[in-house]
């Protein structure tokens, strides 16, 4: 079975810390995204990675950078957290030509 | 741009009965892919079944079934016999395979339905 794991279920930072959430897949997938989780707003792509120091910007970049320096694993970084930041974020990973995601079970972050 | 229109926030219906969600979704191009992705109260999203634009026969899994029309852009998702571990927040998605095999595959997803199913 493919296995997402992601560093934290729940976080709470202050505005302007510098936050890193982590993801890691086991199943050698080229693609790793992000996302953001709203209600009434479904899921919104951050960034998108399909190899290893590759990444594009997806829907909602803004205030958000990653790193993918090995192919397993794929980090969100929020330079400076933003109230408006407090959100559930959700990585993903797959195939390449497959097309499925596989979900990590979510970072629930709060900034206060 | 790509849009999923979800029209449902919230359903209810008894256990062993049957219950559709719907999805329209709005795009110019020919070939794409639909999803139904499933996730459980604080558990991770899965996927429930795909369709292939290309294909018209509906893609069915188990007791999970599509109706796709594709000239109507709308992919609703048909629940048979649901049950209590059915109880989820269901979206619809959408995705335009890339060009080349290393591209942005992008999931465009609607907001959702919480769907509870009543013992």
């Amino acid at each position: 079975d493919v296995k997402v794991t992601q560093s934290s279920r729940y976080l709470v930072k202050r505005t302007g810390e510098k936050v890193f959430l982590e993801c890691v897949q086991d199943m050698d997938h080229e693609n790793m995204f992000w996302y953001r989780q709203d209600p009434g707003l479904g899921l919104r792509l951050i960034y998108f990675s399909y190899d290893v120091k590759m990444k594009e910007k997806g829907d909602i970049p803004e205030g958000y950078s990653v790193s993918r320096e090995k192919k397993e694993r794929f980090s969100l970084i929020l330079e400076s957290a933003s109230t408006n930041q407090t959100s559930m974020y959700l990585c993903a990973s797959s195939l390449s030509t497959h097309y499925e995601q596989y979900f990590g079970p979510g970072t629930r972050l709060t900034v206060t | 741009a790509q849009t999923v229109t979800q029209s449902q926030p919230e359903m209810s219906v008894q256990e062993a009965e049957t219950v559709t969600l719907s999805c329209t979704y709005d795009t110019s191009e020919s070939n794409y892919y639909l999803f139904w992705y499933k996730q459980p109260p604080s558990r991770q999203m899965i996927l429930v079944i795909r369709q292939e634009a290309y294909k018209q026969q509906n893609a069915t899994e188990n007791r999970f079934s599509v109706n796709f029309q594709k000239a109507a852009k709308s992919f609703s998702l048909k629940i048979s016999d649901s049950q209590l571990g059915d109880t989820a927040m269901y979206f619809c998605a959408f995705m335009i395979p890339p060009l080349s095999n290393f591209g942005n595959e992008k999931l465009t997803f609607g907001t959702g339905t919480r769907l509870t199913i009543i013992p």
